[in-house]
């Protein structure tokens, strides 16, 4: 069955890091482009992140560059995403997604900041 | 690039033809998709390439357009269709999504 699975989400202060990571199995995980995506409560969609199948290239929506790091371990079927400095609007939850038109979702881990 | 998808909510009986549509500030070509979420879910690909149907979605739902305007059509709406639905350009950087149109029962 193709899968992803989200973890890593939580409760941090503003200023904090969390890392985020994402299994897949059920496919060629190193064949896919990745993206994040993420959600604040009752907003809409909003695209994060998305990495090249060999990692060698990255996009970041302007709110988070410079902050947020996606990356991949191919051989550890993951996906993941270092989030430092963060803020209060940061908080959402967080979906990896397989593609960039993305056809497997997970189903999300929280990301809550706030002290 | 900017998406504004319209209306940002309607009510439909089942049955319904609907039409939701989604103009983006500059011309995309055919690099659109279209969403479905339902409450407490992820996002659901029902749509790529602005009208090239995901393999499982029923072929009641249909996406046309290219360049800056685009629509989904539902042809005739049935009760798990009730959703809020979005568009997404994936033409260039920053990716962007539309605002969402939710579909609620009339």
């Amino acid at each position: 069955e193709v899968q992803l699975v989200e973890s890593g989400g939580g409760l941090v202060q503003p200023g904090g890091s969390l890392r985020l990571s994402c299994a897949a199995s059920g496919f060629t995980f190193s064949s896919y482009w990745m993206s994040w995506v993420r959600q604040a409560p009752g907003k809409g969609l909003e695209w994060v992140a998305n990495i090249k199948p060999d990692g060698s290239e990255k996009y970041y929506v302007d709110s988070v560059n410079g902050r947020f790091i996606i990356s991949r371990d191919n051989a550890k079927n993951s996906l993941y995403l270092q989030m430092n400095s963060l803020r209060a609007e940061d908080t959402a939850m967080y979906y990896c997604a397989r593609r960039i038109s993305s056809d497997i979702w997970g189903q999300g881990t929280m990301v809550t900041v706030s002290s | 690039i900017q998406l504004t998808q319209s209306p940002s909510s309607l009510s439909a009986s089942v049955g319904d033809r609907v039409t939701i549509t989604c103009r983006a500030s500059q011309g995309i070509s055919s690099y659109l998709a279209w969403y479905q979420q339902k409450p407490g879910k992820a996002p659901k690909l029902l749509i790529y390439a602005a009208s090239t149907l995901q393999s499982g979605v029923p072929s009641r739902f249909s996406g046309s357009g290219s360049g800056t305007d685009f629509t989904l059509t539902i042809s005739s709406l049935q009760p798990e269709d009730f959703a809020t639905y979005y568009c997404q350009q994936v033409n260039s950087y920053p990716l962007t999504f539309g605002g969402g149109t939710k579909v609620e029962i009339k």
